[in-house]
């Protein structure tokens, strides 16, 4: 299957600084990238949709300009976490859509810790 | 308003037979589903696919069934293995739309 990444696996921050995420694709170019939250024993929460070239598709509830998310290429999206605050502490996951295929493929995951 | 509904929290299944999953789901518009596996701390990963055009698909020891009509798909793992113990996602999409994500089962497999 595809192959996606994200960087880096774990980040500790302190309250009030910037955190940012990158998602890339390694074997396939993805038109659409997505964002995703997920709390302890809960399914995933989508966050956003990553379009490359254009703004993201933010879900009802998401703070755009809390969680900002930069697609400016077909095989990177990057999530900056901005003024980030111990409730932000979360696990992050990005996915990448094959076009061809509607399939998605899901990055390892990203582990926020805000102090 | 959950539109894809995994029922069964969790599955117990003894090593060498078979793990049957299941999924419900409301919107009759979904034209697309998936399985995926996940291990805590871990990105899901994708298993197996199945388009509304199709009743069957199969691939290796998975095999994803699909019930229009019941609006209900179910995963077959045959025969389960140790490693296949983790937590299952069905998801379910409409028009190249976004994924809409059941609460998923966990399968322990016993020896």
């Amino acid at each position: 299957g595809a192959v996606v990444s994200q960087h880096p696996s774990w980040v500790i921050c302190k309250s009030g600084t910037s955190v940012k995420i990158e998602c890339r694709s390694l074997d396939f170019q993805a038109t659409t990238m997505f964002w995703y939250r997920q709390f302890p024993k809960q399914s995933l929460m989508l966050m956003a949709t990553s379009n490359e070239g254009s703004k993201a598709t933010y879900e009802q509830g998401v703070e755009k300009d809390k969680f900002l998310i930069n697609h400016a290429s077909l095989t990177l999206s990057t999530l900056t976490v901005t003024s980030a605050h111990p409730e932000d502490s979360s696990f992050y996951i990005c996915s990448a859509r094959v076009p061809a295929t509607r399939e998605q493929y899901f990055g390892p995951g990203t582990r926020l810790t805000v102090t | 308003d959950q539109q894809v509904k995994q029922n069964s929290p969790s599955l117990s299944v003894q090593e060498g037979r078979i793990s049957i999953l299941n999924c419900d789901y409301t919107n009759s518009m979904f034209d697309y589903f998936l399985w995926y596996k996940k291990y805590p701390a871990e990105g899901p990963t994708f298993l197996i696919s199945i388009s509304s055009i199709k009743d069957k698909n199969e691939d290796g020891r998975f095999t994803v069934f699909l019930n229009k009509s019941a609006k209900h798909l179910s995963l077959h793992i045959v025969p389960s293995q140790p490693g296949d113990s983790a937590v299952y996602f069905c998801a379910a999409s409409s028009s190249w739309g976004k994924l809409q994500f059941g609460s998923g089962t966990q399968v322990v497999v016993t020896p």
